[in-house]
């Protein structure tokens, strides 16, 4: 595709269910970032991709949060026993190299009930 | 800890006005600040980004202004007009670290 393609738009899950977000990145983009962008604040760094390095899991919140990417393609992000405090836009941004322009795709906007 | 602090958290300026958004920072070691823009349900993207080495950076109507001594960067957009109301957040990064330290974000109103 052309750009980052973010699914699904939308989910509204009950309080304890897990959940799984896919990232499908621009062809060729080495880079890939998941940021979480919470109600009225900044963009939250979670996780970074590169190749086939080990990824940078610094900013993952706690152990319920998990990510996986196969080489330069798809990637998904899981939350389990979700929480409302997880309630949130899931961003995902691709880069052609570490650091480079991010193009993010438009989001997964997560509703914990 | 907030990496870089961004103010104001919401703007509105009259069609034809400067709007000007201001970003601080702590970590002498950023060395390239981009600004991204973003409008309601749709990701950021790249508006413009500057590199210590000079103090301004202008495309078109916007202009980032660098204080590197002051440890402050700012967007400056002319001539506002009412297309260019979205969310911008101002941003750093070290390099060859990993993670783009981004603002919290200012909401622009530009008003006819």
């Amino acid at each position: 595709g052309a750009g980052v393609s973010q699914s699904p738009s939308n989910k509204v899950t009950e309080k304890g269910k897990d959940v799984e977000l896919r990232c499908d990145p621009i062809s060729g983009h080495t880079a890939l970032y998941w940021y979480r962008q919470r109600l009225g604040q900044g963009l939250e760094f979670l996780i970074y991709f590169q190749g086939n390095s080990a990824p940078d899991k610094s900013g993952l919140p706690s152990d319920r949060f998990s990510a996986e990417r196969t080489g330069e393609s798809v990637s998904t992000l899981t939350i389990q026993r979700t929480q409302q405090e997880d309630s949130a836009v899931y961003l995902c941004a691709s880069s052609l190299r570490r650091a480079g322009e991010l193009f993010f795709g438009e989001g997964s906007r997560l509703t914990v009930l | 800890q907030q990496q870089v602090k961004q103010s104001p958290q919401s703007l509105i300026v009259q069609k034809g006005g400067i709007s000007i958004i201001n970003c601080a920072y702590e970590n002498t070691a950023f060395d390239y600040f981009p600004w991204y823009q973003q409008f309601p349900g749709k990701g950021p993207a790249l508006l413009i980004a500057i590199r210590p080495d000079v103090s301004e950076k202008k495309e078109g109507r916007f202009t980032i202004s660098f204080n590197k001594s002051a440890k402050q960067f700012s967007l400056h957009i002319m001539d506002s007009q009412p297309g260019d109301s979205a969310t911008y957040f101002c941003a750093a990064l070290q390099t060859g670290a990993n993670n783009l330290f981004f603002g919290t974000g200012t909401r622009l109103t530009v008003i006819p």
